[in-house]
């Protein structure tokens, strides 16, 4: 069975600077996807970035980026010029093959604090 | 703006007694999904549905049941709830489903429900 690892249950950083998040997982499949999903206090859980595990280039969106190591299967979250909007909890998430089950597995979520 | 709605946002129920929680969408979405989010958890996957298809998970207690009387609307059931069954509930949906051609995407959460269980 797939797992996603996030190994840091809270991270801290100052505003305007760059933090990154970690995520690892296990799985045989050599096509899946990944998602990093951020859930704010008490507000709804929203995408912030996907990768194809299929693309060697690795996603970029806006002040977020991933560094995609496939062979090491480790995916961590850059978060760019940190804004205290950031602030929630993070949840890295494996899908398995296009086509396949629509399951999401997900880590067990890193906090991140956001310092004025 | 088109969304995924979840009533109540909080809902008080005692041991035992049956409780029914609602999600709506109107992104006209194929796939429904119900997860449970613990505090400090992950949300877990409960169950969900393609189209009419159900589909659930392995680990899901007896419970716990799911009911889709049309393409918005999906609710989930818990006939006798316990303690332990205090949690957020998470509905969220997206286009889907086997042998889909199109590239896989992105689930649409709702805002949860939060269950109290006296």
């Amino acid at each position: 069975a797939q797992t996603v690892t996030q190994s840091q249950p809270e991270m801290s950083v100052q505003e305007a600077e760059t933090v990154t998040l970690s995520c690892t997982y296990d799985t045989s499949e050599s096509d899946y996807y990944l998602f990093w999903y951020k859930q704010p206090p008490s507000r709804q859980m929203i995408l912030v970035i996907r990768q194809e595990a299929y693309k060697q280039q690795n996603a970029t969106e806006n002040r977020f980026s991933v560094n995609f190591q496939k062979a090491a299967k480790s995916f961590s979250l850059k978060i760019s010029d940190s804004q205290l909007g950031d602030a929630a909890m993070y949840f890295c998430a494996y899908r398995g093959p296009q086509g396949g089950s629509e399951k999401l597995v997900f880590g067990k979520g890193t906090k991140l604090t956001v310092n004025p | 703006d088109a969304m995924v709605i979840q009533n109540p946002r909080y809902q008080v129920t005692q041991f035992g007694k049956p409780v029914t929680l609602s999600c709506s969408q109107t992104l006209n979405h194929n796939v429904m999904y119900w997860y449970q989010q613990k505090s400090s958890q992950a949300p877990k996957l409960l169950f969900h549905y393609y189209d009419k298809d159900f589909n659930n998970e392995a680990d899901t207690p007896d419970n716990f049941q799911s009911r889709r009387p049309n393409t918005s609307f999906c609710f989930l059931d818990i006939r006798s709830p316990g303690l332990g069954d205090a949690a957020m509930y998470l509905c969220a949906t997206s286009f889907g489903g086997p042998g889909q051609s199109f590239l896989p995407n992105e689930q649409f959460f709702g805002p949860g429900t939060r269950l109290t269980v006296l």
